[in-house]
């Protein structure tokens, strides 16, 4: 069973600060990691890949990954409103389809 | 650059009735996927393709449930017989293989509503 488990929120952050999204995996041979957004009643807009350990940054996004303790964040700096929607966190397990499996979402709201 | 495109955005339906949704690839991306998605629940896996072959099906897709790709371009799924369980968003995605990442790209969905 290769399950994707995400901190259930919601999370509410002020305007200006760092949200921070986990995601723990539990197929150990998972290689890609991926965040998605999704707003309310639109379908995912990928906005981060990562797959090596360490960290990626991309403008006010920096993903985190760490394949010894199966696990991988999104760091959010300078919340926008805009921000608000559900963040999914995908795996690629690497198998033949590599289709990718979803956690649930944690949905942030940004207060302003 | 056009995206994934999906047709119909919205179907809803009559129990028993057979519908068939469209996906669009991105133009060069030779794998296409097919999710669906519940509220509550991120998108899960139902089939892809491979070009025109379709090389997976989860046990999620029954056999009221089939899917084409028969260009390896554009790629259809119809549910026959639906049932009220099938009410979901049905999304599509595409990627471009072999490459370091793929990256999936996602269409704007189909929300079915089966009633």
């Amino acid at each position: 069973q290769k399950e994707v488990e995400q901190n259930s929120g919601p999370l509410s952050v002020p305007e200006g600060a760092i949200a921070s999204l986990n995601c723990t995996y539990s197929d150990r041979g998972s290689q890609s990691f991926f965040w998605y957004r999704q707003y309310s009643g639109k379908s995912p807009e990928l906005i981060m890949s990562i797959y090596s350990n360490g960290d990626k940054e991309d403008g006010r996004f920096t993903a985190q990954l760490n394949k010894a303790s199966q696990y991988v964040s999104l760091l959010i700096r300078d919340s926008q409103p805009s921000d608000s929607a559900t963040y999914l966190c995908a795996v690629d397990p690497q198998t033949g389809a590599n289709n990718l499996f979803f956690g649930t979402g944690t949905r942030l709201t940004v207060i302003p | 650059d056009t995206g994934v495109s999906q047709n119909p955005r919205h179907k809803i339906t009559k129990r028993g009735q057979n519908v068939t949704f469209r996906c669009d690839p991105i133009s060069e991306h030779n794998r296409l996927y097919w999710y669906r998605q519940t509220l509550g629940q991120g998108p899960e896996f139902l089939t892809y393709f491979q070009n025109e072959a379709q090389l997976e099906k989860s046990r999620l897709l029954s056999d009221r449930f089939s899917a084409e790709r028969p260009k390896g371009s554009f790629s259809t799924l119809e549910i026959q017989r639906t049932e009220q369980g099938d009410s979901a968003m049905y999304l599509c995605a595409s990627s471009l293989t072999p490459s370091v990442d793929n990256e999936q790209f996602f269409g704007p969905g189909t929300r079915l509503t089966v009633l």
